[in-house]
């Protein structure tokens, strides 16, 4: 089983749509997770850290965590195309200290 | 005032030499990272350093070797490069270990021909 998991998609919403982003793990000694962006040719950047369950807002991002189903997710509200890019789900594991997973990340394609 | 950089951003050489790329961060983290982002663009940890000692080294073949001079530095060498090591290789830094955001660098585009 792999580690952290994504649907790599691609997952295309139109303009104003809600998109939706999901991410399971192995681990559940996980403490922290992370949703990056990463855009065509550019580095990943951070746009939601989640620590306890629940959901967790900012702006047009939710990011929802529950320990119990390892399961993380990031929202989307009101979708821009430039929202366009890979979506990488990152959750730190147990291990030697703790270690960063990244998922394989998922697609997401805006449609103007 | 880049936070984290790397250079070169480009590198294309021939299979069987050896090559370095190198990192540099003024965020004053003490913790930084090196990563592989292959052609599925599948980001996976290599190393990482906490106050220049090395505290995660996963299954990478030996001829990758990090160097850390000193906390806001870390470098990457690597001998006797094959067509597989191509990939974008991405430096990070957290201001310590364990849960902390990660920041990456720019990263570097590693062609091995």
């Amino acid at each position: 089983q792999k580690e952290v998991e994504q649907n790599s998609g691609p997952l295309s919403v139109p303009e104003g749509a809600i998109a939706s982003l999901n991410c399971t793990y192995s681990d559940r000694g996980s403490q922290s997770f992370f949703w990056y962006r990463q855009y065509s040719g550019k580095s990943p950047e951070l746009i939601m850290s989640i620590y306890s369950n629940g959901d967790k807002e900012d702006g047009r991002f939710t990011a929802q965590l529950n320990k119990a189903s390892q399961y993380v997710s990031l929202l989307i509200r009101d979708s821009q195309p430039s929202d366009s890019a890979t979506y990488l789900c990152a959750v730190n594991m147990p291990g030697g200290g703790f270690k960063t997973i990244f998922g394989a990340g998922t697609r997401l394609f805006v449609k103007a | 005032d880049t936070a984290v950089s790397q250079t070169p951003k480009y590198l294309v050489t021939q299979m069987g030499n050896d090559k370095s790329i190198k990192c540099e961060q003024n965020l004053g983290h003490d913790t930084m990272y090196w990563y592989k982002q292959d052609s599925k663009k599948f980001l996976k940890i290599m190393f990482s350093y906490n106050n220049k000692e090395l505290i995660i080294n996963e299954t990478v073949p030996n001829r990758f070797s990090p160097k850390s001079p000193d906390k806001a530095h870390l470098n990457l060498h690597i001998n006797s490069l094959e067509l597989g090591d191509s990939a974008v290789y991405f430096c990070a830094s957290s201001p310590s270990t364990g849960t902390d955001t990660q920041y990456f660098g720019p990263g570097t585009r590693l062609t091995v021909l």
